[in-house]
């Protein structure tokens, strides 16, 4: 089945330890995104991806990094520099970055910082 | 991105139509409009969007006014599994897509 993955669906850190979460697709599409959802409310744009060795910076990018060094795979990093990493994450892809492209999301990965 | 405006929460009856009102006074004429649903602890689902013309799919309608500025998502008939928060978002480019805090529709059996 196509479709996007996302893994682990729950992470613990301590705090001022960086931690990786991995977006997988195979749906062959060029344009990939992590938002950021907290409690209550509506996403938020962390990073964004319109083709391989490219990505840019969405509305809250301070304290993440990411890569994208293949087209199935956009990994985010959240780095000590977060201050409230503590969040659900969303992974999305769509066939390219335009304005009538649905984007697919995954399961998402529930950070926990300690 | 234009900004929309949509009510808190909504409820309706199991097998009644539902419409979701959204207003996105600010839009501009090529900004889509998009609809999308989330279910508690999963990702966001892709409900159906439009430009001008009213658009139907097999799991809702959407409605748009002639001067752009509201939409309504219709839902023919309501079962308990479409309960979930409804985002209206319009906006220039899939990258731009802004959601706010949703209609959280819940459906009485």
């Amino acid at each position: 089945d196509g479709g996007i993955t996302q893994s682990p669906k729950y992470l613990f850190r301590k705090e001022g330890q960086n931690v990786t979460l991995s977006c997988e697709q195979n749906l062959n599409h060029d344009a990939m995104y992590w938002y950021r959802q907290d409690p209550g409310q509506g996403l938020r744009l962390i990073y964004y991806s319109q083709i391989v060795n490219d990505f840019q910076k969405g509305d809250i990018a301070e304290g993440y990094s990411v890569s994208r060094e293949k087209k199935e795979s956009f990994p985010l990093t959240v780095t000590s520099a977060q201050k409230n990493p503590t969040a659900f994450y969303l992974c999305a892809s769509s066939m390219w970055a335009s304005s009538y492209n649905e984007q697919f999301f995954g399961p998402g990965t529930r950070l926990t910082v300690l | 991105d234009a900004k929309t405006t949509q009510p808190n929460s909504m409820e309706s009856n199991e097998e009644e139509p539902v419409h979701l009102p959204c207003n996105h006074s600010t839009i501009s004429g090529t900004d889509y409009i998009h609809w999308y649903r989330q279910l508690p602890s999963q990702g966001p689902e892709y409900v159906i969007h439009g430009l001008t013309s009213n658009v139907n799919n097999r799991m809702a309608s959407l409605a748009i006014a002639e001067d752009r500025k509201s939409s309504t998502l219709i839902l023919h008939r309501a079962t308990l599994r479409d309960a979930a928060v409804y985002y209206c978002i319009s906006g220039a480019g899939s990258y731009q897509l802004t959601f706010g805090k949703g209609t959280k529709l819940s459906v009485i059996p």
